[in-house]
């Protein structure tokens, strides 16, 4: 199982859609879990960070499922400029502080 | 908005040469690091650095890799012979809470090793 895993996509939504992804982690022992988005060819810019009660600012929800090992995000009324590959990041691990990147989910806003 | 910086956006280099990246971090920040991301593919950790240290590295940050702090403000990533492989855009990070928590990227630097 890898690490860090996402449904690579893409997610094609029109405008005002809502749109959930999940990611799933393979190490029980992370602490601690953030949403990245990513344009092309662009740095990963830190959309939030997940707390295990969740978290939501704005449009965006993020959720932390220990139990089973995945966290999510939720962004309600898509506009276009959200558009982007969203990168579930996870870290530390064990006694690491290594943070894992997975592949990235990519969403298509259209009008 | 404080941001990271980095130098150059693109580096052409022919294989077996030695390549210095640099980066400026958020100025208040303590914590660095450098990651790597081969065209399609995930970015990967690299090494982390922390008092003028190495905190932590990667199975792939080896011997031909190093980092400095020359100064208070840059931070390098030497690569001392590069291989056809090393090309990747290469970002520098930043973070002020310890590691593993927020994580403030620079744009990166394209490296392209003929």
């Amino acid at each position: 199982r890898k690490e860090v895993e996402q449904d690579p996509g893409p997610f094609n939504v029109p405008e005002g859609a809502t749109v959930a992804f999940n990611c799933t982690y393979s190490n029980s022992a992370s602490q601690s879990f953030f949403w990245y988005r990513q344009d092309c060819r662009k740095e990963p810019k830190l959309l939030m960070s997940v707390y295990s009660s969740g978290n939501e600012d704005g449009r965006f929800t993020a959720q932390l499922n220990r139990a089973s090992q995945y966290i999510s995000l939720l962004i309600r009324d898509s506009k276009l400029s959200d558009s982007a590959t969203y990168l579930c990041v996870v870290g530390p691990r064990g006694g690491s502080y290594i943070p894992t990147f997975g592949r990235g989910t990519s969403l298509i806003v259209h009008p | 908005e404080p941001e990271v910086t980095q130098t150059p956006s693109h580096q052409v280099t022919q294989m077996g040469q030695e390549v210095i990246l640099r980066c400026v971090p958020i100025s208040n920040h303590l914590y660095f690091y450098w990651y790597r991301q081969i065209l399609g593919q995930k970015v990967e950790f690299l090494v982390s650095f922390y008092n003028n240290e190495i905190s932590e590295k990667s199975e792939i940050f080896d011997d031909q890799f190093s980092v400095e702090r020359p100064d208070g403000s840059n931070f390098t990533l030497k690569i001392r012979s590069t291989k056809l492989e090393d090309s990747a855009m290469y970002f520098c990070a930043s973070s002020n809470t310890g590691q593993g928590y927020e994580q403030y990227f620079g744009p990166g630097t394209r490296l392209t090793v003929t």
